[in-house]
């Protein structure tokens, strides 16, 4: 079973700024987190993924809590383009570790 | 990022008949790919584990004889659907690691996926 818990859809208005929150409370201290968008018909693309510190990179930002019970992933502009299943995902970094897939959010940009 | 290529993208072919679906790193190097199959309005379900050169893991309730996985070069991992039934009707997907990139933090890479349609 998927560690993380994510909300079935979320709707953001083109333009705005998307925040995909993640719970994943069971989170072991070696278990990276790793987010991952799937556009209709496609193959997963990798977004960002962090350990305990906040992470930003061309595509998106990650915020983690102190904690580290929960994430969210911020798309600072969300373009219509954006609209896919964002899948939420915790995992140990080892070599031979396959990514475990959740149900994700549908996340739907509308203008 | 890495590219991982499929091919082909999409097959329909008649029930008892195999499809072998292939699926390369192009431009670096993979020990390990997994395999994935996805059904309609459904998340991505992990078929199996290829590793280079040895014997693929296949997790529970996957038929080993059914979905034959060969990870014959760095570069190269095949699964080849045997004897296939309109139920496999799926979208398969592998994903690879790039062995050289990024130390252990690397992330994994997916390919455009392969849709096979079986009468």
């Amino acid at each position: 079973d998927a560690k993380t818990t994510q909300p079935p859809s979320m709707d953001c208005a083109e333009g705005r700024a998307a925040n995909l929150p993640c719970n994943h409370s069971t989170i072991s201290g070696n278990e990276y987190v790793y987010w991952y968008r799937q556009i209709h018909s496609q193959g997963p693309q990798y977004i960002i993924h962090g350990l305990k510190n906040n992470e930003t990179n061309e595509m998106a930002s990650l915020i983690i809590t102190e904690d580290r019970k929960s994430s969210t992933l911020i798309l600072p502009h969300a373009t219509l383009r954006d609209t896919a299943v964002y899948y939420c995902i915790v995992r140990v970094n080892q070599a031979g570790t396959a990514l475990i897939f959740g149900k994700g959010t549908t996340l739907s940009v509308s203008s | 990022g890495a590219v991982v290529s499929q091919h082909p993208s999409w097959v329909i072919c008649k029930s008892g008949t195999s499809v072998k679906i292939e699926c390369r790193s192009l431009d670096f190097q993979a020990t390990t790919m997994f395999w994935y199959r996805q059904f309609p309005k459904q998340s991505l379900m992990l078929m199996a584990t290829s590793n280079e050169g040895s014997k693929a893991t296949y997790e529970q309730g996957v038929e080993k004889d059914k979905f034959l996985i060969n990870h014959a070069s760095l570069t190269l991992s095949t699964l080849t659907v045997t004897s296939a039934h309109p139920e496999d009707s799926s979208f398969y997907i592998c994903s690879a690691r790039d062995i050289t990139s990024g130390g252990p933090t690397g992330e994994l890479f997916f390919g455009e996926g392969s849709r096979l349609t079986v009468l």
